[in-house]
């Protein structure tokens, strides 16, 4: 099946410095990409859709300057998290869909836990 | 707007009892609905959606849901839980015109032998 793959599935950084994260796509071409955000025992938080070849559009309460995403080809999508601070930290889970419309299948990347010290 | 709520935080069987985990939507029109389901550490597994036509939908891993319209309610169901089925469960909706997903706060279960 398709796969999706999240790197680095674990980050450490300190406060102050910038984090990239990958979201690839194996196997199919991503023409949509999401990012979310995993609090603690909590739900996920869509953060921004992300389209080959355009801008992101961000959800309500995000900052697009903080959370840089870059959707740079149908197989790979980029979250950098700039100006790390440890309220950053948190589980990051990308997601990508081969077509537009719920009939098209939206596959999981295993997640990227993120700590700033 | 779209919303879904799951109001069991946290639900316990045992091995081998069924199992009910409850979601309720909140859409005008006929939402598209999904059940997925996290292990530690890990992303999301699609168990099985629910667009149109029949009801009850059959799902991987043994898991069904039935689309009850009256009741708002996309409950996930399995007749027997295995040890393995430990997990935390999310109940998600499709947003207006959008392929964008809104999710429950989630169900962890815990199964005990």
């Amino acid at each position: 099946g398709a796969v999706v793959s999240q790197h680095p599935s674990w980050v450490i950084c300190k406060s102050g410095t910038s984090v990239k994260i990958e979201c690839r796509s194996l196997d199919f071409q991503a023409t949509t990409m999401f990012w979310y955000r995993q609090f603690p025992k909590q739900s996920l938080m869509l953060m921004a859709t992300s389209n080959e070849g355009s801008k992101a559009t961000y959800e309500q309460g995000v900052e697009k300057d903080k959370f840089l995403i870059n959707h740079a080809s149908l197989t790979l999508s980029t979250l950098t998290v700039t100006s790390a601070h440890p309220e950053d930290s948190s589980f990051y889970i990308c997601s990508a869909r081969g077509q537009a419309g719920y009939n098209s299948p939206l596959h999981f990347g295993n997640g990227t836990r993120l700590t700033v010290t | 707007a779209q919303s879904v709520t799951q109001p069991d935080i946290h639900i316990t069987v045992s091995e081998g009892a069924s199992l009910e985990l409850r979601c309720n939507y909140s859409y005008g029109a006929t939402p598209y609905l999904f059940w997925y389901v996290q292990s530690p550490g890990q992303g999301l597994q699609l168990l099985l959606k629910y667009f149109s036509g029949d009801t009850l939908v059959q799902g991987i891993k043994g898991f069904e849901a039935e689309f009850k319209r009256s009741q708002s309610s996309f409950n996930l169901r399995k007749p027997s839980v295995h040890w393995s089925d430990a997990a935390e469960y999310f109940c998600a909706v499709g947003a207006d015109n959008t392929d964008k997903l809104i999710f429950g706060t989630g169900t962890r279960l815990q199964v005990f032998p």
